[in-house]
């Protein structure tokens, strides 16, 4: 079966701080992976998709950036936070292909920003 | 226009009601639908999926789907105080490649 795992869980980090989170799926190949981003109280904002190796989609102009160094690899990352990146960070992946693509989520990461 | 939208809430209803959730959604090539589960602090879990025009009940949960008028609905029956939480409506983009989430809708079940 497939499972994917997020890390860290909470991460208090200062402003101007470098993050970097990551997101591995097992149990499949070449599968689309994405990060949402979730403000309290707030619906999820697609971020970033992916659908192979070092190929990358951004979605919302800001100091994110994701990579993706190996197939089932996902990271999530930014030079210098802002208080405005405080938020609940979730990585999901779905299977390829046209006409179903259920996502399923990591467990996500509470990124306070102070 | 949003591309998926929903209303907000909170929705309340008794215990043993049923629950009914809408959602539209803009991109008319999309042909995959979703709900999803969250409890506060937790990450969504999917509950549902539709892919044709119609109904699809599993257990509790019935998803209806109408291309034409660009409208998905969740109804819960039986509701219990358990489902309370927020339900996040999902589209996939034409070509599947993306899900976008509607800003989900607060149901309270009152015991």
């Amino acid at each position: 079966s497939q499972t994917i795992h997020q890390w860290p869980a909470t991460l208090v980090q200062p402003v101007g701080s470098p993050l970097s989170l990551e997101c591995t799926v097992e149990g499949t190949s070449n599968p689309n992976l994405y990060w949402y981003r979730q403000a309290a109280g707030r619906g999820l904002q697609l971020l970033f998709y992916s659908v192979g190796i070092g190929q990358i989609s951004s979605e919302v102009p800001q100091n994110l950036s994701a990579s993706r160094p190996q197939d089932r690899q996902f990271i999530l990352s930014s030079k210098k936070l802002l208080l405005s990146d405080s938020g609940f960070y979730l990585c999901a992946w779905s299977v390829p292909g046209q006409g179903w693509a259920e996502a399923f989520f990591g467990q996500g990461t509470r990124l306070t920003v102070v | 226009q949003k591309e998926v939208e929903q209303n907000s809430g909170p929705l309340s209803v008794p215990e043993g009601a049923i629950a009914s959730l809408n959602c539209t959604y803009s991109d008319r090539g999309s042909q995959s639908f979703f709900w999803y589960r969250q409890y506060s602090g937790k990450s969504p879990e999917l509950i549902m999926s539709i892919y044709s025009n119609g109904d699809k009940e599993d257990g509790r949960f019935t998803a209806q789907l109408n291309k034409a008028s660009q409208y998905v609905s969740l109804l819960i029956r039986d509701s219990q105080p358990s489902d309370s939480a927020t339900y996040l409506c999902a589209v996939t983009n034409t070509g599947g490649f993306k899900t976008i989430f509607g800003a989900g809708t607060r149901l309270f079940v009152k015991a």
